[in-house]
């Protein structure tokens, strides 16, 4: 079976352009989240979706970041205006509902934001 | 406070050797959850063990177990028989709160070389 899927895995942009990251999680699975990986913040959860809609997106950094599942099998995660603070590893991750034990994380986006 | 927190930022064994990687967790939640991920320098995350904390065995997955003494709240890693290709960053992280949030909270990771 196929993994989560993420694309680009590679992005580089300049400060103040729209940036999209995608996700296509495994398939069957109900849940969908995104986290953000850095050097100074480590790993963190930016938001997750359950049956397409978002449960907890506490972590979110600010408005220029929003997230959307429109159905089963994707997502976005988009950065209006992107900034250099942005450049990170996104990774999207997914499990099925009932197993709690694990999330399948995908290969991640590196976004560089010059 | 720390929820999780990693005290060895690197670590050093011997091929066929043994490993123990440490974790501690912080939480007032009876209901919790323990992973441990490992990251390749390729950069992928991928998903060892798991224990939860009404678990009454310590969980193990082939080479890997999950030393979980919950009256200390840790939750080792123990990497029997290392091989090179342990050699990567190994993450701890909690989810509290089983049955009301999917959130995982991770430590700062623990850089594994394994060297022959």
């Amino acid at each position: 079976d196929a993994g989560v899927i993420q694309s680009p895995r590679h992005e580089v942009t300049e400060m103040g352009q729209e940036v999209t990251l995608r996700c296509k999680p495994i398939s069957g699975h109900d849940y969908l989240f995104w986290y953000r990986q850095t050097m100074m913040r480590g790993l963190e959860l930016l938001i997750y979706f359950n049956n397409n809609v978002p449960i907890d997106d506490s972590g979110m950094p600010e408005d220029r970041f929003s997230a959307k599942m429109p159905n089963a099998s994707f997502s976005t995660l988009k950065i209006q205006p992107s900034e250099p603070r942005d450049s990170a590893v996104y990774f999207c991750a997914s499990r099925p509902r009932g197993r709690l034990e694990t999330q399948y994380f995908g290969p991640g986006t590196r976004l560089l934001v010059l | 406070a720390q929820k999780i927190t990693q005290t060895q930022p690197g670590m050093f064994v011997q091929e066929k050797e043994a490993v123990t990687l440490d974790c501690t967790y912080d939480t007032s939640d009876p209901s919790y959850g323990l992973f441990w991920y490992k990251q390749p320098s390729s950069g992928e995350m991928i998903f060892l063990i798991y224990q939860g904390s009404y678990d009454q065995q310590n969980a193990t997955e082939g080479r890997y177990s999950l030393n979980f003494q919950k009256a200390r709240k840790s939750a080792n890693l123990v990497i029997s028989a290392s091989q090179l290709g342990d050699s990567a960053m190994y993450f701890c992280a909690m989810r509290e709160g089983v049955s009301h949030t999917d959130k995982l909270i991770f430590g700062t990771g623990t850089r594994l070389q394994v060297f022959p």
